[in-house]
């Protein structure tokens, strides 16, 4: 059971755009930087956004993200098949078990 | 190009120690301002954090682990360790070393590949 809260499963047509949801609390999203990443099977994740909103080199803008109070949401558009795959939002929790925390992951459906 | 490579035993006996490292290759592990650290994915589940270390010594351990895990940063020779000790089979999982950012601008921009490490006699 993950600190941060992600749908199990989201899913939308080709060209659509989808959101996916990530809820924690005041000790982790609500005053640290969130991070996202799609992992697809047998590779290593990649990171898409960080720092809430930024997107590393070679990243297309099809994928943002936003952060308000204690929620983040991955933004992506123009879907394609090549989308389909797993995505985690991540972040750091700052209480007394300070460390790093993954949501527990969406896995997403190109229909 | 920074990469990062694991190394290790694919599979470890129940109650022993499993150890893993981590070459780097394209930067310096002494970076001022990066955290290098471990990730793994249990079969059928998500990500789960382990820990990281800052090149001069800070570390950071996931709580429920903190007891049996130690990483440790080899400067010298530009790599850094994991190594969980008693191990049993929740450990099996596939385990990727990670650069990190540090702290409140935690994120992880450079994975290794992955190396599956499963727990078994």
């Amino acid at each position: 059971q993950s600190v941060l809260t992600q749908p199990p499963s989201v899913s939308a047509a080709p060209g659509q755009k989808v959101t996916i949801s990530c809820s924690g609390s005041s000790s982790n999203i609500g005053n640290n930087y969130v991070s996202w990443y799609q992992h697809l099977p047998g590779t290593a994740p990649k990171l898409l956004i960080y720092d809430n909103i930024k997107r590393p080199s070679g990243i297309p803008d099809r994928f943002s993200g936003s952060k308000s109070g204690t929620s983040a949401a991955l933004d992506i558009t123009g879907l394609q098949p090549g989308d389909e795959a797993d995505y985690y939002c991540a972040t750091w929790e700052s209480n007394l078990s300070a460390g790093g925390v993954f949501g527990g992951g969406t896995k997403l459906t190109v229909l | 190009q920074l990469q990062l490579q694991e190394t290790g035993p694919g599979l470890v006996q129940p109650s022993e120690t499993l150890s893993l490292s981590c070459s780097v290759s394209g930067d310096s592990i002494s970076s001022n301002i990066y955290y290098w650290g471990w990730i793994r994915q249990p079969p059928g589940r998500g990500l789960e954090w382990i820990g990281s270390m800052y090149y001069t010594g800070g570390t950071y351990y996931k709580p429920s682990l903190e007891s049996r895990v130690t990483i440790s940063v080899d400067t010298s020779n530009n790599q850094f360790s994991l190594k969980l000790k008693s191990v049993t089979a929740a450990d099996t999982a596939v385990y990727y070393c990670a650069r990190q950012g540090a702290r409140t601008y935690f994120y992880v921009d450079v994975w290794g590949k992955g190396t599956t490490v499963t727990v078994s006699s």
